[in-house]
């Protein structure tokens, strides 16, 4: 099983609202990731949770913040988000942040309107 | 400063053709390079993915060549399918025991014509 699973697929919010991306694999991975995809471009990463610890922020601003409640899940939550930050929010997993084969779930789609 | 770049940005072969992708990075510390595979509005999908320490890695139709050389990697589609149409991205990372963050090519939108 090399199953990601993301939920919501798809999320329309507004500019004041407080909503959460959830993701989770159950392939015993020990590193988990979010990335940030516009259209036709590559995903660019934005956070790495390494043993359910937070080990690389990409500068993110503070709207995102993610939580590792546990080995198997990673949520993303998000306040104050602009229109601008609409984007597929890709979740990813690997065995160990040592070993490099990534797996991504199917995304959610996010519209900030 | 772009690390990994990739051409050409789209690509449209005949059913039945061969479709080539390649990639080049600037980072001599790279030693996992995976390509991954998009539909529209799916995730990525690992394709293949090779190390450096061999020059070519097949996986039914699809193969990776590796110039380590000249730090450039390239994925052949053989017999290229209309199924094959999605776009792909060439990717490089620093493993062992690093973050192991990839960095991605910009993707090239590959085009099957039947």
């Amino acid at each position: 099983d090399t199953e990601v699973t993301q939920t919501p697929k798809h999320l329309v919010m507004g500019m004041t609202n407080k909503k959460s991306l959830k993701c989770e694999q159950h392939m015993g991975h020990r590193a988990m990731y979010w990335y940030k995809q516009k259209a036709k471009k590559p995903p660019e990463l934005m956070f790495v949770y390494s043993y359910e610890k937070l080990s690389i922020n990409e500068s993110v601003p503070s709207r995102f913040s993610p939580e590792c409640p546990n080995s198997s899940l990673l949520n993303l939550h998000l306040h104050a988000l602009q229109p601008e930050d609409s984007a597929l929010y890709l979740c990813a997993s690997s065995q160990s942040p040592g070993v490099t084969e990534a797996f991504f779930g199917q995304g959610t789609r996010l519209t900030v309107v | 400063q772009q690390q990994v770049k990739q051409s050409p940005q789209s690509l449209i072969v005949q059913k039945g053709g061969i479709s080539i992708i390649n990639c080049a990075y600037e980072n001599t510390a790279f030693d996992y390079f995976p390509w991954y595979q998009q539909f529209p509005g799916k995730g990525p999908a690992l394709l293949i993915a090779i190390r450096p320490d061999v020059s070519e890695k097949k996986e039914g139709r699809f193969t990776i060549s590796f110039n380590k050389s000249a730090k450039q990697f390239s994925l052949h589609i053989m017999d290229s399918q209309p199924g094959d149409s999605a776009t792909y991205f060439c990717a490089a990372s620093k493993g062992g025991g690093s973050q192991g963050n990839l960095i991605f090519g910009k993707g090239t939108k590959l085009s099957v014509k039947p």
